[in-house]
């Protein structure tokens, strides 16, 4: 499977305190993108990025912040967890093309969170 | 609602039956893509197909789209119980022919195949 790397891969953490998820990946891709899924559900885009420097927001609402100052990481914080961003966060790259069709995208194993 | 919808959304078959899943979808797309997910990991993925292509095989997969109906289908030949997951569609939504890379995914099929 890709070179691509979540930590941790589960967290349970009470609401309120600040967290980060990790996301590394060694392909050396220029997209990177924040997925949230909750069980048995589709998954829904959060962030993305299209290089060093480039975030947007996804198509659902999140409380959460990015950044990538590297192209290999590109990490997703919360400020203050509650119950409700208790969910699957998966992230995933792929190779840029200069073309309209677009490459697959690697996904990480993801980083199940449960605020209490 | 969401842009891909799957069809159906679970499928119980016995090893050696071919699985066939469906996808449909609302807007004009640059292409399709299937991915499988094992249960508590990330989405592997399986096989893209162009908005200009009809059908795509790859292995025991083989993938058809049909862009005047907006749908899609994945089948899986000869099924092991390996291939017990979820499977989901994705689709690249043709922006003037430039793709950003933000797939839209359907809610999954979730497939089990006894031995």
């Amino acid at each position: 499977e890709a070179d691509i790397y979540q930590t941790p891969r589960y967290l349970v953490i009470g609401t309120g305190k600040k967290i980060t998820l990790e996301c590394s990946q060694t392909m050396g891709h220029d997209k990177m993108y924040w997925y949230q899924q909750d069980p048995g559900m589709e998954l829904h885009l959060i962030h993305y990025s299209y290089g060093v420097n480039s975030t947007e927001k996804g198509d659902l609402s999140s409380e959460s912040t990015v950044s990538r100052i590297r192209t290999e990481h590109f990490p997703l914080t919360l400020e203050s967890a509650r119950p409700s961003h208790t969910s699957q966060y998966l992230c995933a790259s792929s190779e840029y093309r200069r073309s309209s069709y677009n490459s697959p995208l690697h996904f990480g194993n993801g980083t199940r969170l449960t605020v209490t | 609602s969401q842009q891909g919808e799957e069809d159906p959304q679970a499928l119980s078959i016995q090893e050696g039956e071919n699985a066939t899943m469906n996808c449909s979808y609302k807007t004009s797309i640059n292409n399709l893509q299937w991915y499988r997910q094992n249960s508590g990991r990330g989405l592997v993925h399986l096989i893209l197909i162009r908005s200009n292509e009809r059908e795509k095989h790859s292995g025991r997969l083989r993938v058809t789209l049909d862009t005047s109906k907006k749908s899609s289908s994945l089948l899986i030949t000869a099924s092991r119980a390996a291939d017990t997951a979820s499977y989901f569609c994705a689709t690249d939504p043709n922006a003037g022919g430039t793709s950003y890379g933000k797939l839209t995914f359907g809610q999954g099929t979730i497939l089990t195949v006894h031995p």
